[in-house]
C-alpha cells in the first residue's frame, strides 16, 4: 500500500530565505508526482506535476525534483516572500488507477 | 464553469441525518473525483468517475456513503446516516481524461466543510 510522508510538518522561516520541503513514498511504481497548495478555507492550487520519466520541474521561484528509486521528492521555494505561506502538499499517483495519494503536507509561515 | 464549484460551502447536520453534497467540475471534464480531508490530514481518496461510471469507488469508507454522477458532469455525493466522524471537508475535484499528464492535472473546488453534531 502506498504511503506518502511529508516533512516537516510546520515550517517558519523570514522572507527572503530559501527552502526545501520533503515527500518521501513507499512505493516507487509511481505515474507521477504532484505539489499542490492549500490556503486556509479553500481548496487545492496544482504547483508542478513530475512524471516518473522526470528528474525535475520549475515554475518561477519553485523547483520539484523526483528520485523515484528512492522514493523522494523535494520542493524548493527560492527567496521566500510572505504570500508563500500555505500548507503544501504532495501526491502521487500510481500507474494503476487515477487516485492521488496524498501526505499530511507542510504548513509554511513566511515571516514579513 | 471557470473552476470546480462545490455546494454548500458548509453544512451542518445532526447524527443520524442524510446529507448530499454537490459538486459541479470543469465544462468538459470527463473525469471527476471525490476527497475527504479531516483535520490536519492530507486527502484521502473516496471515488473517481470517469463519465457516468464509478471507475473506482475503493476509497468509500462503508455502505453509508454513495456518489453518482447521472449525466456525466454534475455529481453528488450522498451520506446516509451521520456519524460524528464524517465530519471533515470534502474536495471535488476535476480533469479533461486522457493519456497526456496535462491532461490528468486535477482541478479541485473549495470543499464543502461537513460537521456533524
Amino acid at each position: 500500500k502506498q504511503e506518502v510522508t511529508q516533512i516537516p510538518a510546520a515550517l517558519s522561516v523570514p522572507e527572503g530565505e530559501n527552502l526545501v520541503l520533503n515527500c518521501s513514498f513507499t512505493d516507487s511504481a509511481i505515474y507521477n508526482l504532484q505539489w499542490f497548495r492549500q490556503d486556509p478555507g479553500k481548496g487545492l492550487t496544482s504547483l508542478l506535476l513530475i512524471q516518473s520519466s522526470q528528474r525535475e520541474q520549475t515554475s518561477g521561484r519553485l523547483n520539484a525534483s523526483l528520485d523515484k528509486s528512492s522514493g523522494r521528492s523535494t520542493l524548493y521555494i527560492a527567496a521566500s516572500q510572505p504570500g508563500d505561506s500555505a500548507t503544501y502538499l504532495c501526491a502521487v499517483k500510481s500507474g494503476a488507477t487515477n487516485k492521488l495519494i496524498f501526505g499530511t503536507g507542510t504548513l509554511l509561515a513566511v515571516q514579513p | 464553469g471557470a473552476g470546480v464549484s462545490q455546494t454548500p460551502s458548509n453544512k451542518v447536520t445532526e447524527k443520524g441525518k442524510y446529507v448530499e453534497l454537490r459538486c459541479d467540475p470543469i465544462s468538459g471534464h470527463t473525469a471527476l473525483y471525490w476527497y475527504r480531508q479531516s483535520l490536519g490530514q492530507g486527502p484521502e481518496f473516496l471515488i473517481y468517475f470517469q463519465g457516468t461510471g464509478a471507475a473506482d469507488d475503493s476509497g468509500l469508507p462503508n455502505d453509508r456513503f454513495f456518489a453518482v454522477r447521472p449525466e456525466g458532469s454534475v455529481s453528488t455525493l450522498k451520506i446516509q446516516r451521520t456519524e460524528r466522524g464524517d465530519s471533515a471537508v470534502y474536495l471535488c475535484a476535476s480533469s479533461q481524461g486522457g493519456g497526456s499528464a496535462a491532461k490528468n492535472i486535477q482541478y479541485f473546488g473549495a470543499g464543502t466543510r461537513l460537521s456533524v453534531l
